[in-house]
């Protein structure tokens, strides 16, 4: 059982290029969470993800942030037109479906624009 | 939104000391959740307590919940420097059709040996 995973674990990109994370959720998990941690701070909710269904993007940045689950593949967290600012870790995490949601979480995506 | 808020932010004891870390919420909740992250990893989940209990147990973890007072506290017994890492209380707010937990900001835990 490999948990969640979630590559690259390291990313770095200049301001203006694309960051694409993927998240492949535990085995047997249908739910997707996508958290953004900065340093010193807790994790901030981004967005709520089933299959091929936004359920809950409250917390995604109104521009270049978008994220998806498709029928097949991994999540895909996708950071447009990448600034200084986006630099921080981004944590997948899974569940089996809703109610008690106890998540597995990722070991993270580092992002650093330089 | 932050649903939870950790206190105290830091905390630093010796090995075989107890440690108290504090949770307060703001809104109602089904249940209640404390996840440890050490340096550099992702989150682990330690314990969950549903709005209906008033403590839990789990090896060296003692969870407790009021929620008159919106606050839940994780005790720690016999600390160990493996417990050394940061702890976070998370909240479930219902949204949409579906539930997204909300993490505070943390307790770093340094526990020397």
């Amino acid at each position: 059982n490999a948990g969640v995973m979630q590559n690259p674990r390291h990313l770095v990109r200049r301001r203006g290029q694309e960051a694409r994370l993927r998240c492949s959720p535990m085995k047997g998990h249908s739910h997707v969470y996508w958290y953004r941690q900065l340093p010193e701070e807790g994790l901030k909710f981004m967005v709520y993800l089933q299959k091929e269904n936004i359920i809950d993007e409250s917390g995604m940045p109104k521009e270049r942030f978008s994220a998806e689950f498709p029928k097949e593949g991994p999540s895909i967290l996708r950071i447009q037109q990448v600034v200084r600012g986006d630099s921080a870790a981004y944590f997948c995490a899974s569940s089996p479906g809703e109610g008690a949601n106890v998540l597995t979480f990722g070991a993270g995506s580092r992002l650093t624009v330089l | 939104s932050q649903q939870g808020e950790e206190d105290p932010q830091a905390l630093s004891i010796q090995e075989g000391e107890n440690a108290t870390m504090n949770c307060s919420y703001k809104t109602s909740i089904n249940n209640l959740q404390w996840y440890r992250q050490n340096s550099g990893r992702g989150l682990v989940h330690l314990i969950l307590i549903r709005s209906n209990e008033r403590e839990k147990h789990s090896g060296r973890l003692r969870v407790t919940l009021d929620t008159s007072k919106k606050s839940s506290s994780l005790l720690i017994t016999a600390s160990r420097a493996a417990d050394t890492a940061s702890y976070f209380c998370a909240t479930d707010a219902h949204s949409n059709s579906g539930y997204a937990l909300n993490f505070g900001k943390g307790t770093s835990l340094l526990v020397t040996p």
